[in-house]
This record gives structure tokens, C-alpha cells and sequence, in this order.
């Protein structure tokens, strides 16, 4: 099993529709978590970050953690063109607090 | 407050050739990371440092591969002799504690 899991895409929504973008983890001990944006031919840029079991939300943006099920997600309201992009999933591992990122989803925003 | 900082931007060399990338990291961060990006597979992580120490190597991927960090405001990665399937982005980027880590805009290296 891989440390991070994303799927890869890619995530076609129209402009103005919900995205939503999913990742597993597998260090059950893990206790912090964060999506990074990343424009093609860019450095990845952190959008959310997340410590408790639960929803947090800024702006179009809800990132949601379920601890128990290994698992968050990241929501994008209304969508613009200007969110497409691949989206990073991270995660710091209990084991020496190294940062792991899955693999990314590509998403595209039809306008 | 200026970012992590990376240089060169871009580095194209022939094989063989010595590379250096070199890193800043943000002051105040006591983690500081190598990453490899290609389409292929990924952003791969290559080393990490706490507090100047290297912690874990394993994604290094050969003996080609070597990297430093003399001091907290300065880490290299070096590659001798380079090939061309080294040809990827490198990333440098840093953190504190269990806070979000933070990018440099990353070395574009090419291998002919």
C-alpha cells in the first residue's frame, strides 16, 4: 500500500459545480494533513491544512478529516477555471515527521 | 519575509558534468527537504534534514547522489556524474515542527 494515495485523474466539473478531491493515508498515527495547489510548471502551494477529525473551512475551499478511516478530502465551491490544477495531498508521518505527498489529482474546470 | 530560495532556476549540463542545487531555507525552520518531481513518478521525496541532520536518505537514489546542510540558512544536493535520467525538477522545501512546509519555485535540471 502506498503511503499516500490519491486518485490520479483526471476531474472534469463544470464551472460553478463542486470538485471534490480524495486521499487515503496508511500511518494510522498521523496527525497532521495538507493540500497543496500545483500550476503547471510551478512550485506546489499550500491551500488548507488540517489537525482534528472533522471539516475546516476558508473561503471555497472545506478540507475534511476522518481520522478513524484514514482519509481526507478536500472540496472546492464553485469552481472556476482558474482551479484547474493538480492537487497535492500531504501528510506527516509519525516516523521521523517526514512530509509524504500522494501522487496528485489533475483537475480541470470547464468554463 | 523572504521564502525558501533555490538556485540555479534552470541548469543545463552534459553528462557526466558535476550539478550542485543549492537551497535556502525560510529562517526559523528546523526541516528542511529534497524532492524530485517528474510526470513519471511523481513528486519523490529525496532526503530530509532536522536541525541541520540528515534523518532519512532512502529515496536517494543512487551513491550519485549526495546532499549537505553545513547550517541552518544553507543545504546543497549534488549529483557526480550526472546522467540523464536525472533530468527532473528539484525541489527544495522547509518547515517548522509539524506546521505546513513551504516550496522554493524549484531547479529545472537537464541532462544531454
Amino acid at each position: 500500500q502506498k503511503e499516500v494515495e490519491q486518485n490520479s485523474g483526471p476531474l472534469s466539473v463544470p464551472e460553478g459545480a463542486i470538485a471534490s478531491l480524495n486521499c487515503t493515508y496508511s500511518d494510522r498515527g498521523s496527525q497532521s494533513f495538507f493540500w497543496y495547489r500545483q500550476y503547471s510548471g510551478k512550485s506546489p502551494e499550500l491551500i488548507m491544512f488540517i489537525y482534528s477529525n472533522g471539516d475546516k473551512e476558508d473561503g471555497r475551499f472545506t478540507a475534511q478529516l476522518n481520522k478513524a478511516s484514514q482519509y481526507v478530502s478536500l472540496l472546492i465551491r464553485d469552481s472556476q477555471p482558474s482551479d484547474s490544477a493538480t492537487y497535492l495531498c500531504a501528510v506527516i508521518y509519525t516516523g521521523g515527521f517526514k512530509t509524504i505527498f500522494g501522487a496528485g489529482t489533475r483537475l480541470f474546470v470547464k468554463a | 519575509d523572504a521564502g525558501v530560495i533555490q538556485s540555479p532556476r534552470h541548469e543545463v549540463t552534459e553528462m557526466g558534468q558535476e550539478v550542485t542545487l543549492r537551497c535556502k531555507p525560510i529562517s526559523g525552520h528546523d526541516y528542511l527537504f529534497w524532492y524530485r518531481q517528474t510526470m513519471m513518478r511523481g513528486l519523490e521525496l529525496l532526503i530530509y534534514f532536522n536541525n541541520n541532520v540528515p534523518i532519512d536518505d532512502s529515496g536517494m537514489p543512487e551513491d550519485r547522489f549526495s546532499a549537505k546542510m553545513p547550517n541552518a540558512s544553507f543545504s546543497t544536493l549534488k549529483i557526480q556524474p550526472s546522467e540523464p535520467r536525472d533530468s527532473a525538477v528539484y525541489f527544495c522545501a522547509s518547515r517548522r515542527g509539524d506546521q505546513p512546509q513551504h516550496f522554493g519555485d524549484g531547479t529545472r535540471l537537464s541532462i544531454l
